[in-house]
């Protein structure tokens, strides 16, 4: 099965800094599709981003950048200039084309951002 | 108007209780599931159903028995509730399975005692 790894427990910043939230991916399947949630202390689970391992293009969205890179097997998540309420639990999934009712999640990274 | 609507947001019980949780859907998505968050906020899928029919069957107790109506309503019945059993519980649903992305519920957080 696939596995999603996100080694970074927990981060603390200072608002203003940029933090970049790591995601490392495994699978067999050629197709797959990675996502990113945002988990904040109120608890809901929000969708960020999606990506196809075909569409290696990184993308901006506002504070929020992300970077696939399938030669390390990697989709990292970039906030820059942090806020407050950037603070919350960060999610990366995966599923695999083959067997796609199938997404797993990392374990998650903590994120706190400090006044 | 809620997309992803579960019911109860909390509910408390003593062990050996049966219980349910009741999640519907107004997105019209073929794909539903059933997620649990542990204290670590590690969340582990548990069920999915496409269009009513089950898909994924993880390791769980057979204590825990989903139970889909139809493709809008994904309801996870528990016997016999075990302390172990505390944990949020998300319903989710996406248009294409794991192709798309999932919208979640707002949990329901379930606490044995």
């Amino acid at each position: 099965a696939q596995k999603v790894t996100q080694a970074q427990t927990e981060i603390s910043v200072v608002e203003k800094e940029d933090v970049t939230l790591d995601c490392v991916y495994e699978t067999r399947d050629t197709t797959y599709y990675l996502f990113w949630y945002k988990q904040p202390p109120s608890g809901e689970l929000v969708f960020l981003i999606r990506r196809n391992s075909f569409d290696e293009q990184n993308e901006i969205s506002g504070r929020y950048s992300w970077n696939f890179q399938k030669s390390t097997s990697s989709f990292n998540f970039t906030i820059t200039a942090s806020q407050v309420v950037d603070s919350a639990v960060y999610f990366c999934a995966l599923s695999e084309g083959y067997n796609n009712n199938d997404m797993r999640f990392g374990a998650g990274t903590r994120l706190t951002v400090k006044p | 108007d809620t997309a992803v609507s579960q019911t109860p947001k909390y509910l408390v019980t003593q062990m050996g209780n049966d219980k349910s949780i009741k999640c519907e859907q107004n997105l019209g998505h073929d794909t539903m599931y059933w997620y649990k968050q542990d204290s670590k906020k590690f969340l582990k899928i548990m069920f999915s159903y496409n269009n009513k029919e089950l898909i994924i069957n993880e390791t769980v107790p057979n204590r825990f028995s989903p139970k889909s109506p139809d493709k809008a309503h994904l309801n996870l019945h528990i016997n016999s509730l075990e302390l172990g059993d505390s944990a949020v519980y998300f319903c989710a649903s996406s248009q294409e399975g794991g192709i798309t992305e999932a919208f979640f519920g707002q949990g329901t957080r379930l606490t044995v005692v």
